[in-house]
């Protein structure tokens, strides 16, 4: 089976710019979290979404925003992007039947010149 | 912010030797989880244990918890190159939701 897939792997863009990254969850996962990960840091939980409704978000500004679709799938958005949001972003995914262990996607490393 | 601090930061052994990794948190738990991370990409989860659990094993990991310290370690036995990873604890204060990491250890096994 295939794991939690995101898209694109890596991206470069300017301060002040959009970016948009997407997720795929396991097959049969309808919960879907992100986390941002700077470097030399661990992950920071950003949001978690389950069957399309939000249900936590961390301590990030109004500038990060997130959807889950009716496939489970999930995007993140980023609106006026700064320096200091190049990091790798990280997409998760559970079962609810293990709701403990959450699946890890490889990440989208996004560059902010 | 990052609830757990790891001990230590980073860590060079020998093939064959044992790994210590030390993690330390800040508020009540429902379980604490270990994740691995090679070379920047995917977290890969380990282990889990929970917060009215003490000890736990898994194939060459061992991890203990002891929540009246807020404390916890792993121990990966004997261990091989393949093992060069950065290693990160993560607390789940809500079962299941939000998972907070610490900053990782980041070993190096020699071969």
């Amino acid at each position: 089976d295939a794991g939690v897939t995101q898209s694109p792997t890596h991206l470069i863009k300017t301060r002040g710019q959009h970016v948009t990254l997407r997720c795929s969850p396991i097959s049969g996962h309808k919960s879907v979290s992100w986390y941002q990960q700077v470097l030399g840091q661990g992950p920071q939980f950003i949001f978690q979404y389950y069957e399309k409704e939000e249900r936590g978000r961390g301590n990030f500004p109004d500038r990060f925003s997130a959807r889950q679709f009716p496939n489970y799938s999930s995007e993140l958005n980023v609106n006026a992007l700064l320096l200091g949001d190049s990091a790798l972003y990280l997409c998760a995914s559970k079962d609810t039947g293990n709701p403990y262990e959450q699946y890890f996607g490889p990440g989208t490393r996004l560059t902010v010149t | 912010s990052q609830q757990g601090e790891e001990d230590p930061q980073a860590l060079s052994i020998q093939e064959g030797e044992n790994a210590t990794m030390n993690c330390s948190y800040k508020t009540s738990i429902n379980n604490l989880q270990w994740y691995r991370q090679n070379s920047g990409r995917g977290l890969v989860h380990l282990i889990l244990i929970r917060s009215n659990e003490r000890e736990k094993h898994s194939g060459r990991l061992r991890v203990t918890l002891d929540t009246s310290k807020k404390s916890s370690s792993l121990l990966i036995t004997a261990s091989r190159a393949a093992d060069t990873a950065s290693y990160f604890c993560a607390t789940d204060a809500f079962a299941g939701n939000m998972l907070t990491f610490g900053g990782g250890t980041r070993l190096m096994v020699k071969p």
